[in-house]
C-alpha cells in the first residue's frame, strides 16, 4: 500500500525567509505527485504536479517541488514566503483515480 | 481553467432530514468525480468514486444509502445525506478528473451542520 509522509505537522517561519516543507513517498515504480494547498474553510487547489518529466518542477505562486528518486522525497520550496502563504499544505501521490494524502503541514508566516 | 464548483458552501438542517450537495466541474468534462470528508484539523477521507452514468463505487465503511452519490452529466455530481444525524457534521470536498489526467481538481467545500 501506498504511503506518504509530511515530515512536520507544522512549519513557522517569518515572512521574506525560504519555505521547506518535506514529503516522503513509498512507491517503488516511479509515482504522480502534487502538492496542493488549502485556505481555511476552502477546497485544495493544485499548486504542482510531477508526473515522470522534469524533476524539478515549477508550480504556482513561487513555490517548486524537486522529485528525487534515490531519496524518495517530493519536498516543497518557495525562495521567500509571504503571509498569504499561511495555510494547510497536502504533499499527495497518485496512482489511477487513487490519491494517497499526506498528513498535512501547517505553515504559518510571521510578519 | 479547471474550476469545480460547489453548491451550497454551508448548509445546516435538522437531524433527520436529507441535504443535497452539488459538484460542478465549470470548464471541462468530469469522467470521475469524487467525494471527500475531512474533519477538522484532518487529511482528506474519500467516501466514493464516480463516473459518468455509472453507479459509484464507495469506499469501505461508507454506507451508500446514507450517502447517495448520482453522477448524472460529465459535469455534475451530487451527494445526497439522508436522515441527516449530528454526527454527520462535516465539510465535505468533491474533486474532478477529466479524461486521461493524472490530477484531480477539488471544489471549494459544504460545510455541513446537523443540529
Amino acid at each position: 500500500a501506498q504511503s506518504v509522509t509530511q515530515l512536520d505537522s507544522h512549519v513557522s517561519v517569518s515572512e521574506g525567509t525560504p519555505v521547506l516543507l518535506r514529503c516522503n513517498y513509498s512507491s517503488s515504480y516511479s509515482p504522480s505527485l502534487f502538492w496542493y494547498v488549502q485556505h481555511p474553510n476552502k477546497g485544495l487547489q493544485l499548486l504542482l504536479k510531477y508526473t515522470s518529466a522534469a524533476t524539478l518542477v515549477k508550480g504556482i505562486n513561487g513555490f517548486e517541488a524537486e522529485f528525487k528518486k534515490s531519496e524518495t522525497s517530493f519536498h516543497l520550496t518557495k525562495p521567500s514566503a509571504h503571509m498569504s502563504d499561511a495555510a494547510e499544505y497536502f504533499c499527495v501521490e497518485g496512482a489511477g483515480n487513487m490519491l494517497t494524502f499526506g498528513g498535512g503541514t501547517r505553515l504559518m508566516v510571521k510578519p | 481553467g479547471a474550476v469545480v464548483s460547489q453548491h451550497p458552501s454551508w448548509v445546516i438542517c435538522k437531524s433527520g432530514t436529507s441535504v443535497k450537495i452539488e459538484c460542478r466541474s465549470l470548464d471541462f468534462q468530469a469522467t470521475t468525480m469524487f467525494w471527500y470528508r475531512q474533519f477538522p484539523k484532518q487529511s482528506l477521507m474519500l467516501m466514493a468514486t464516480s463516473n459518468e452514468g455509472s453507479k459509484a463505487t464507495y469506499e469501505q465503511g461508507v454506507e451508500k444509502d446514507k450517502f447517495l452519490i448520482n453522477h448524472a452529466s460529465l459535469t455534475l455530481s451530487t451527494l445526497t445525506v439522508t436522515s441527516a444525524h449530528p454526527e454527520d457534521s462535516s465539510f465535505y470536498i468533491c474533486s474532478a478528473k477529466g479524461q486521461g489526467a493524472y490530477e484531480q481538481y477539488f471544489g471549494p467545500g459544504t460545510r455541513l451542520t446537523v443540529t
